[in-house]
């Protein structure tokens, strides 16, 4: 059954601490991107990736980090110097020809302690 | 860089009746536009799109969506919602050429009273 993982669902950090947020696809789709969700505010894009070994800042990229080594995974780092990193992330990937709509993950809930 | 407004930000409305929920986008090119729906508890998930052609799309559900490029809207509706349509809508631009960087508007929160 074809689609995309984040992992995990709840993620508690605390203050000062990296933590990252796991996503996996096995749609083969070129292009994978993460986003921050946060009530009232819609999705913004945070990073995006369209070819392993190369991505994009989004626009609201400080404080996070990624790496794209596997066409499959995309994780996402939020630093210590995300100062307000309580929100609901969410992954989602495309074939990434043909302006094709994306696909998203479940979502993961990080929470500062 | 393009923008979308989506006017209605909590909307309420009894079984049965008829459902128009409002978007707008700003950009000076050509588009492509999504509307995703995002159920209590599940992820999110394509409705409808609209790439090129007719301007009223179908979607899944009994959804459907006019392209009005003088308005730059892309309004979805519904002749008659059920108390399953409880969710929140989320309506997205793309520029035809680019990066196929998707911009989502505020999302609207749809509820349905039985």
């Amino acid at each position: 059954d074809g689609g995309i993982t984040q992992s995990p669902k709840y993620l508690f950090r605390k203050e000062g601490q990296n933590v990252t947020l796991s996503c996996e696809q096995n749609l083969n789709h070129d292009a994978m991107y993460w986003y921050r969700q946060d009530p009232g505010q819609g999705l913004r894009l945070i990073y995006y990736s369209q070819i392993v070994n190369d991505f994009q800042k989004g626009d609201i990229a400080e404080g996070y980090s990624v790496s794209r080594e596997k066409k499959e995974s995309f994780p996402l780092t939020v630093t210590s110097a995300q100062k307000n990193p309580t929100a609901f992330y969410l992954c989602a990937s495309a074939p990434g020809y043909g302006n094709q709509p994306q696909h998203f993950g479940d979502g993961t809930r990080l929470s500062i302690l | 860089a393009q923008s979308v407004s989506q006017h209605n930000h909590h909307v309420i409305l009894s079984e049965a009746a008829s459902l128009e929920l409002g978007c707008n986008y700003s950009y000076g090119g050509t588009v492509n536009l999504f509307w995703y729906v995002q159920y209590p508890g599940q992820h999110l998930q394509l409705l409808l799109k609209y790439f090129s052609g007719d301007p009223l799309v179908k979607g899944i559900k009994g959804f459907e969506a006019e392209f009005i490029k003088s308005k730059f809207s892309f309004n979805l509706r519904k002749p008659s919602v059920q108390w399953s349509d409880t969710a929140e809508y989320f309506c997205a631009v793309m520029p035809n050429f680019g990066n196929e960087k998707l911009t989502f508007g505020t999302g609207t929160r749809l509820t349905i009273i039985p």
